[in-house]
């Protein structure tokens, strides 16, 4: 079946603007991720959602990033207010929460953001 | 708070040569463990999960083990092809739904 899609691929925007990524997840898959991989950061969390709540949410750097998730599926990452440190690739994740499952992630391709 | 280490960051072998990759953490109250792989530009391939009551985990010419009380997780590679150049990425969770915590990766090349 389909992986994991984000959408836009790559995306490059103005210092100052806003920005949404789109992350749509295995179908059926509970939970999902969003993390940021930035040179000499490395891959860092940012939030996590069961289903439409998000209760983990201790990644978020700023106010300036947000997220959410409608039907228990698509999650949207805005970011207001870019600034050039955001430039990094925002990757998504999605793993299915049953009992006697692995709660493998599985992630997508990623976003490419970069802030001039 | 969970630190994951990987080390050396860089690594240049011959073609057919074996050989491990570290990964250690310091947190050994963890869920499970994965090494995953990643392609310039692209994102992450998962390549073996070990459960926290594992030992090991093997897929083709990989093998993953795993020791949770002394914070160690290795990557063998057997019989390394160029095809296997990429960057090594290992992940440790606390808890089912919780993060991944990642080191930073071991940037693998193998030289024809």
């Amino acid at each position: 079946g389909a992986g994991v899609s984000q959408s836009p691929s790559n995306k490059v925007t103005e210092k100052g603007k806003d920005v949404e990524l789109r992350c749509d997840p295995i179908s059926g898959h509970t939970a999902l991720y969003w993390y940021r991989q930035s040179l000499g950061q490395g891959l860092e969390f940012l939030i996590y959602f069961q289903g439409n709540s998000a209760p983990d949410k201790s990644g978020l750097p700023s106010d300036r990033f947000s997220a959410e998730r409608t039907g228990g599926s698509v999650s949207t990452l805005t970011i207001q207010r870019t600034q050039q440190e955001d430039s990094a690739v925002y990757l998504c994740a999605s793993s299915l929460t049953l009992a006697l499952s692995s709660y493998e992630q599985y992630f997508g391709p990623g976003t490419r953001l970069t802030v001039t | 708070k969970q630190e994951v280490t990987q080390i050396p960051a860089a690594l240049s072998v011959p073609e057919g040569e074996n050989l491990v990759l570290n990964c250690s953490f310091t947190d050994s109250a963890i869920y499970n463990l994965q090494w995953f792989r990643q392609d310039p530009g692209k994102g992450l391939t998962s390549l073996l999960l070990i459960q926290s009551s594992q030992r090991e985990q093997t897929s083709g010419r990989l093998n993953a083990s795993l020791d949770k009380s002394s914070g160690r997780s290795t990557l063998y590679i057997a019989a390394s092809q160029p095809g296997d150049s990429a960057t090594y990425l290992c992940a440790v969770r606390a808890g089912a739904n919780s993060k991944l915590t990642f080191g930073k990766g071991i940037t693998l090349s193998v030289r024809p």
